[in-house]
Order: C-alpha cells, then structure tokens, then sequence
C-alpha cells in the first residue's frame, strides 16, 4: 500500500546549523510529493512540492528533491532560524484505483531551533 | 483574504451529544476534505468531498458524517460523539483534485469528548 515514513522528533538545532528531515514513501505510481508546514496553533500550510522524479521543490530556503530510486524526498535547510521552529509533515498525492487523488500524510516532525 | 474557516476552535462536550462543527472556503474550491490529527499517527483523512452533493469516506470515516449542500461549505457532524473522537480536526480544500494542488487548511478545531 501507500505510505509515507518520516523521521521521529523532536529535532533540536542551533540557530544557524543545517537541517536534514528524512522522509521516505512507498507508493504504486508516480505520486507528487509534498512537504507541508504547522507552526504553533495554525493549519497546516504547503512549503513545497515536487511532481516527478529529478525534480527539486524549494521555498524560503528549504529544499528537497524528488528520488524515485531512492523513494525519498528529504527536507533541508542550509542554516536554520528560531522562526523555523514548527512541525514539518512530508505527504503524497497518489492517484486511487477508485479513481480519485488522495493525500498520505507522514506523521510529523518537531523542529525546535535554539538562539 | 482568500481562507478556510473553521467553528468553534476549542469544543469540550460529553459522551452522546450531537455536534457540528463547520467549515467554510472562500475561494471556490470544489475540492474539501475533514482530516483528524492524533499523536504518533499524523493526519488521517475523514470524509472528502469533489463537489457538491459528492462526498467519500476516506480512511476513518467511523461516527462521523458529512454533507455538502453548498460549494462553499463542509460540515462535519458527529452524531453520538465517543471519547476516541477526541482529537484535532483539521478541515482543508483546494481548487480541485490532482496531482498538482496545494490544499489550505483552516486553523483546526480541538475536540475533547468526555
């Protein structure tokens, strides 16, 4: 079946330091590929996204590369900010045997960055 | 101001009783979808709806229901609300369905069933 896996959290930086968050999926088909922001109290928001294999989604100074070979799609960041400190779920978009598009969400990693 | 809203934000209620919460787009998304977020299990879509008067279960459809009169509007009703309904429920929709759309979530309605 379909199903994304993400790194537990909580993950703690310094301000500045390089973030990785992993994230891997296995999926039937060619799905997009999603990474997807929470910060406190709010919905979630999208960061970026990837549509096919090769493909780098990036947005405020996050990036991640769609590897089919690999089945991952891994966040980072070159130098991280406290304002950064939020929840990131990575997710799928696959397309149904019923026919219709659905999102598979990972379960969330906790970012905590430090001044 | 392009949103999704969603009411009430903080709802503690007892064991039985009927409640709705509600979730409206402004911006003429024919795609919405009700989602559940629960430690250790992330989001799990509940019900989803393509367009008016078409609704699915998705994967935890359990003690809830849904309807979609309007295009604007999708509320969630639990008829016999149980303390496993206690959760953070997270209403979204997007434009329509494909493997290029964003979904925009409103800001999440915490429920505690006790």
């Amino acid at each position: 079946g379909n199903s994304v896996t993400q790194m537990e959290g909580p993950v703690t930086l310094s301000e500045e330091a390089f973030l990785t968050i992993n994230c891997t999926y296995t999926a039937t088909g060619y799905p997009s590929l999603f990474w997807y922001v929470q910060y406190p109290g709010e919905g979630l928001q999208l960061l970026l996204k990837a549509t096919k294999a090769d493909d780098k989604g990036s947005n405020k100074g996050f990036e991640a590369t769609y590897r089919k070979e690999t089945t991952s799609f891994h966040l980072e960041k070159g130098s991280v900010q406290v304002s950064d400190s939020a929840v990131y779920f990575c997710a799928l978009l696959v397309f149904t045997t019923s026919g219709t598009y659905k999102y598979i969400f990972g379960t969330g990693t906790r970012l905590k960055v430090l001044a | 101001e392009a949103q999704v809203t969603q009411n009430p934000r903080y709802l503690i209620t007892v064991t039985g009783k009927k409640l709705t919460v509600t979730c409206s787009q402004n911006m003429n998304h024919e795609y919405m979808s009700w989602y559940r977020q629960d430690p250790g299990l992330g989001l799990r879509q509940i019900y989803y709806s393509m367009n008016v008067e078409v609704t699915d279960k998705g994967d935890v459809p359990e003690g809830y229901k849904v309807s979609r009169k309007e295009k604007r509007n999708f509320p969630l009703i639990l008829e016999s609300p149980s303390p496993n309904q206690t959760s953070l429920y997270f209403c979204a929709s997007s434009l329509s369905w494909g493997p290029l759309e964003e979904q925009y979530f409103g800001p999440g309605t915490r429920l505690t069933v006790t």
